[in-house]
């Protein structure tokens, strides 16, 4: 089984400045990968960033960069430079690949609110 | 632009009636779809995952003959919430995998209201 543990319910950061969410993972497969959602008001679902468990770099996509530490199992998302339209909902996920096949559905954390005050 | 779309985006309908949602993929031919509940102020969970051609895989709780998963074509899948009550509203999203494993696309989602 794989669970997502995501421990910030709400975060606030002022505008400008880094923030980083926090995830923690666990997991028995051997090979997986960890996502991260940005998830307005409006409830889309809009992917940010994707590490793989065997990547030996941690993942950037422009503002953000995933800090991927797999001994502890975590893979916290930094936001650098934060705006004011990052305000939203944060979901961290995992999906796994179990043996003799693969398995492409996700796992979500609970969830992070991330405010931006101007 | 968008790779899966969701039709309606919103809904509306009385306690006993039947809905059906429709989940496409715009630029991909899935034989995997999934379908996910998400209640106001909680995660996304897991309903099914819809199999073209053959008959959808649900997990733990959820009951199979009340969401209605059909996977008739390779680029269409749909949901039907049967005998809707309202605590059967909820925010409903479909996504496809996609072709890499680094990939996994949702739909707008679908915001089912039961009166």
């Amino acid at each position: 089984a794989q669970k997502i543990t995501q421990t910030q319910p709400g975060m606030f950061v002022q505008e400008k400045e880094a923030v980083t969410l926090d995830c923690t993972y666990d997991t028995s497969d051997q090979s997986y990968g960890l996502f991260w959602y940005k998830q307005p008001s409006s409830g889309e679902m809009i992917f940010l960033i994707y590490q793989g468990s065997y990547d030996e770099q941690n993942a950037t996509e422009g503002r953000y960069s995933l800090n991927f530490q797999k001994a502890r199992k975590s893979a916290n998302l930094v936001i650098s430079a934060s705006q004011l339209g990052d305000s939203a909902m944060y979901f961290c996920a995992m999906r796994g690949m179990n043996s003799g096949g693969s398995n492409y559905k996700l796992t979500f954390g609970k969830g992070t609110l991330l405010t931006v005050n101007p | 632009g968008a790779v899966v779309s969701q039709h309606p985006s919103w809904v509306i309908c009385k306690s006993g009636t039947s809905v059906k949602i429709e989940c496409r993929s715009l630029d991909f031919q899935a034989t995997t779809m999934f379908w996910y509940r998400q209640f106001p102020k909680q995660s996304l969970m897991l309903m099914a995952t819809s199999n073209e051609g053959s008959k959808a895989t649900y997990e733990q709780g959820v009951e199979k003959d009340k969401f209605l998963i059909n996977h008739a074509s390779l680029t269409l899948s749909t949901l039907t919430v049967t005998s809707a009550h309202p605590e059967d509203s909820s925010f409903y999203i479909c996504s496809e995998p996609g072709q890499g494993t680094d990939t996994q696309y949702f739909g707008p989602g679908t915001r089912l209201t039961v009166l």
